[in-house]
């Protein structure tokens, strides 16, 4: 079976600090995707890659930016946290024929205080 | 951009009901898929669809491309299946997916 691994399950972080959400996926899926996921809006597409060193700006990248230097990792940063990005986020992967499923991590809680 | 629409938001059943959500979508897709979130958050993809209808234990997904809507039905609910529900409708750009805010279900022994 894919395995997305995210490296932190909860993490609580100051204001204005720089953090880093990793994502590992085993599979050698070329796609990639950071999701955050917040009551009543459902899951926003922050960034996603589809080849390494490839980035592309989904539907929410303010405050955001992304790292693909290996095809199986892909690194969200935030690179000053603010409350406002206080959220569960989640990471998939697909293999980018177009015909096959997704496959999601079990997501990071993060906290901004 | 598609707006993915479902239905209820919440629902809350006794065991045993029969259980059924809907999905509907604005333009054209290529797949369209079911995801279960337990509490915790972690996403399990359940179900991959582009046509007709699809089975895996109790749980059965239809799509009706013409109409853009899509159901998931639950046979013989239990407990274990209260979850939050979620479709996503698959476009042809290499993201993909938008996502319907999804349907919370509590099944009451």
């Amino acid at each position: 079976d894919v395995k997305v691994t995210q490296s932190s399950r909860y993490l609580v972080k100051r204001t204005g600090e720089k953090v880093f959400l990793e994502c590992v996926q085993d599979m050698d899926h070329e796609n990639m995707f950071w999701y955050r996921q917040d009551p009543g809006l459902g899951l926003r597409l922050i960034y996603f890659s589809y080849d390494v060193k490839m980035k592309e700006k989904g539907d929410i990248p303010e405050g955001y930016s992304v790292s693909r230097e290996k095809k199986e990792r892909f690194s969200l940063i935030l690179e000053s946290a603010s409350t406002n990005q206080t959220s569960m986020y989640l990471c998939a992967s697909t293999l980018g024929t177009g015909v096959e499923g997704y496959t999601f991590g079990s997501g990071t809680r993060l906290t901004v205080v | 951009k598609n707006e993915v629409e479902q239905s209820p938001q919440n629902l809350t059943a006794q065991e045993g009901e029969f259980i059924t959500i809907n999905c509907s979508y604005s333009v054209g897709i290529s797949a369209l898929h079911w995801l279960q979130q337990h509490p915790g958050g972690g996403i399990v993809s359940l179900f991959m669809l582009s046509s007709g209808k699809k089975k895996h234990g109790r749980l059965i997904a239809t799509i009706n491309i013409q109409e853009k809507h899509s159901s998931l039905h639950i046979t013989a609910s239990h407990p274990r299946d209260s979850a939050v529900y979620i479709c996503a409708a698959r476009g042809g750009g290499a993201d993909g997916l938008t996502f319907g805010k999804g349907t919370h279900l509590i099944i009451q022994p």
